[in-house]
């Protein structure tokens, strides 16, 4: 079975900060994907990346930036923490193009 | 942007009943696919059907696509507590390399 593993299920960070939220796979899936879940927003997209090294914007990536260095690996970088980015965020993995996702757990951050 | 909307937002149910949750869409998609959230936890992947098929089944599951409508719809039968959770549709644009993307998500409860 695919795991896809987030560093931390949960993060207290201040207003402010830099924060890294870590993902890795283990099937090596071209495809990784950086989502945000709010009550009522359902999940929003912020990067993904077709290939190492590669990005692109999904629909909210403004405070966001990634790194994706190795193919297992894709980090999701806020650059300085703002409490509207407290949130349930969500990694997943995929072979290529709509395949069926693989989700990690979870990170769920507060930013006080 | 968010494509589809998922209906009803909650649905409640006795064990033993199905429970039927629909999916709208906008424009055109090369498959549709049906997703399950745990409380807390990561979405898994419950079936995918393909813009060139109308019916699938997985287990208990059912699932419809009616392309014409720009619908689909997701039939559990003989539903169990264990059932409980928030259930997602998701469509994959045509084009290579689309992403998915997301509704807002169904709240299933199954009462014992």
């Amino acid at each position: 079975d695919v795991k896809v593993t987030q560093s931390s299920r949960y993060l207290v960070k201040r207003t402010g900060e830099k924060v890294f939220l870590e993902c890795v796979q283990d099937m090596d899936h071209e495809n990784m994907f950086w989502y945000r879940q709010d009550p009522g927003l359902g999940l929003r997209l912020i990067y993904f990346s077709y290939d190492v090294k590669m990005k692109e914007k999904g629909d909210i990536p403004e405070g966001y930036s990634v790194s994706r260095e190795k193919k297992e690996r894709f980090s999701l970088i806020l650059e300085s923490a703002s409490t509207n980015q407290t949130s349930m965020y969500l990694c997943a993995s995929s072979k290529a193009g709509t395949t069926p996702l693989h989700f990690g757990n979870g990170t769920r951050l507060t930013v006080t | 942007s968010q494509q589809g909307e998922e209906d009803p937002q909650a649905l409640s149910i006795q064990e033993g009943e199905n429970a039927t949750m629909n999916c709208s869409y906008k424009t055109s998609i090369n498959n549709l696919q049906w997703y399950r959230q745990n409380s807390g936890r990561g979405l898994v992947h419950l079936i995918l059907i393909r813009s060139n098929e109308r019916e699938k089944h997985s287990g208990r599951l059912r699932v419809t696509l009616d392309t014409s409508k720009k619908s689909s719809s997701l039939l559990i039968t003989a539903s169990r507590a264990a059932d409980t959770a928030s259930y997602f549709c998701a469509t994959g644009a045509t084009g290579a390399n689309s992403k998915l993307t997301f509704g807002k998500g169904i709240t299933l409860s199954v009462r014992p």
